[in-house]
């Protein structure tokens, strides 16, 4: 079964801090890392997303670190504000071999940002 | 512009009934996919259907069943609920089946399973 294991499973963070979460995969066949977003009552919503060609990828306040020889990638969220709590999930798909074309999601890390 | 609709948002069922999970997406994409949550689990596909036509199995698809009516819609149905079903569902859809493509998802259809 292929997995992608996310830590932690929460996180409280300052105003103004980084928020790290990691995530580690064993499928070597994976090309593309997703990070999805979710509120509350609402479904996942695609964050930042990096292929394996890169080290690293930003988007604003979001960056994608990518560790390939490790089989490891994470997200940054700098200048964490309390609009970013929510639960965030990492993902990883692949268009050969099994499972193919199917998102394998992370647990989820739920992200809690304090005044 | 709508995006992923799912009908109903919540539902309340005995143990033993059936019902259908409906969901429509008006951005003409061509694949389309049902994910359950559950705490703690992270979201876990049930089943898929890369292009009109076509559906597949994901990784917990024991107690459902699925249908492609047309492009747009892709229907998930509980044949005898269980109390193990209660969880929220997702529908999802990709403009193609390809790994590199977003999936976009709607707001869920919590369920729970007396």
């Amino acid at each position: 079964q292929q997995q992608v294991k996310q830590s932690p499973q929460s996180l409280i963070v300052q105003k103004g801090g980084i928020s790290i979460i990691n995530c580690a995969y064993e499928n070597t066949a994976f090309d593309y890392f997703p990070w999805y977003q979710q509120f509350p009552g609402k479904g996942p919503a695609l964050l930042i997303a990096i292929r394996p060609d890169v080290s690293e990828k930003k988007e604003g306040r979001f960056t994608i670190s990518f560790n390939k020889s490790a089989k490891q990638f994470s997200l940054h969220i700098m200048d964490s504000q309390p609009g970013d709590s929510a639960t965030y999930f990492c993902a990883a798909s692949t268009n050969s071999g099994a499972g193919s074309y199917q998102l394998t999601f992370g647990k989820g890390t739920k992200l809690s940002v304090i005044p | 512009n709508a995006g992923v609709t799912q009908t109903p948002k919540f539902q309340v069922l005995k143990t033993g009934q059936s019902m259908t999970l409906q969901c429509a997406q008006d951005m003409n994409h061509n694949s389309m996919y049902w994910y359950r949550q559950d705490p703690g689990m992270g979201l876990r596909l049930i089943y898929y259907s890369a292009s009109e036509g076509t559906t597949d199995k994901g990784e917990v698809p024991n107690g459902y069943n699925v249908s492609r009516l047309n492009k747009r819609e892709f229907s998930l149905r509980l044949e005898s609920a269980a109390p193990s079903q209660t969880s929220v569902y997702f529908c999802a859809s990709r403009q193609q089946v390809f790994s590199n493509q977003p999936q976009h998802f709607g707001d869920g259809t919590r369920l729970s399973i007396l």
